[in-house]
């Protein structure tokens, strides 16, 4: 069963420039997660999505921050513009719906805003 | 909220020592609970979970956690550490009566294993 692919694995950007992740979870998974991994810290909750539709999006800086996931299958995470506190890695995770699914990783795109 | 708390950003044993991790939650309600590991580099592999069965859960890699209720907490333990057991340990909560909710996790604790 292949995992969750991310895409690039590495980026680096300069402040105020746009940049775009890419995620294509597992198949057959309806939940896809974006979390923020911030260095030291545990990943984060950006935006949760079941199918194509957005459940929680409350910690996400929508000044900045946009997703998408059309089709209820791939997904995209854009910043636009970037600040140096945006440097951190982007993980996309996928899941079953379920009260106790586990959440599937993948490996991350480290952002690295200069 | 839900929220978990590690207590330790950093644990260094032996190879062959025990291994205890700990992670407290904070719920109104029991809620599921996970440990999840990350290598350098690499996304998050889930270690075990509880899911309101058995209180004491095993997981991959020789690892164990047990669920107790009344000091609120869901330590990872392990008898006998190995060299390959140095990452980084991230312990997670789930709501269990809103299905589909997305984990919450705790801070992290970096597990070093000296020979």
């Amino acid at each position: 069963e292949a995992g969750v692919a991310q895409s690039p694995r590495y980026k680096i950007i300069e402040k105020r420039q746009s940049v775009a992740f890419w995620c294509n979870p597992i198949s057959g998974h309806a939940t896809l997660y974006w979390y923020q991994q911030i260095l030291g810290q545990g990943p984060k909750l950006l935006i949760q999505f079941q199918n194509n539709g957005v459940v929680d999006d409350s910690q996400l800086p929508k000044d900045r921050f946009s997703a998408e996931r059309l089709k209820g299958v791939d997904s995209t995470l854009k910043i636009q513009p970037a600040k140096l506190e945006d440097s951190a890695v982007y993980l996309c995770a996928s899941s079953l719906i379920g009260t106790n699914t586990e959440a599937f990783f993948g490996q991350g795109t480290r952002l690295t805003v200069v | 909220a839900q929220s978990v708390t590690q207590l330790g950003s950093h644990v260094s044993v032996s190879e062959g020592a025990l291994v205890l991790l700990r992670c407290n939650y904070s719920s109104s309600v029991p809620p599921y609970l996970f440990w999840y590991v990350q290598y350098p580099n690499q996304g998050l592999q889930l270690l075990l979970k509880y899911t309101s069965a058995a209180t004491l859960v095993k997981g991959i890699n020789g690892f164990e956690a047990e669920f107790k209720k009344s000091e609120t907490s869901f330590h990872l333990t392990k008898p006998s550490a190995h060299m390959r057991d140095a990452a980084e340990y991230f312990c997670a909560v789930s709501d269990p009566w809103q299905a589909g909710t997305a984990l919450i996790f705790g801070k992290g604790t970096t597990l070093s294993v000296s020979s």
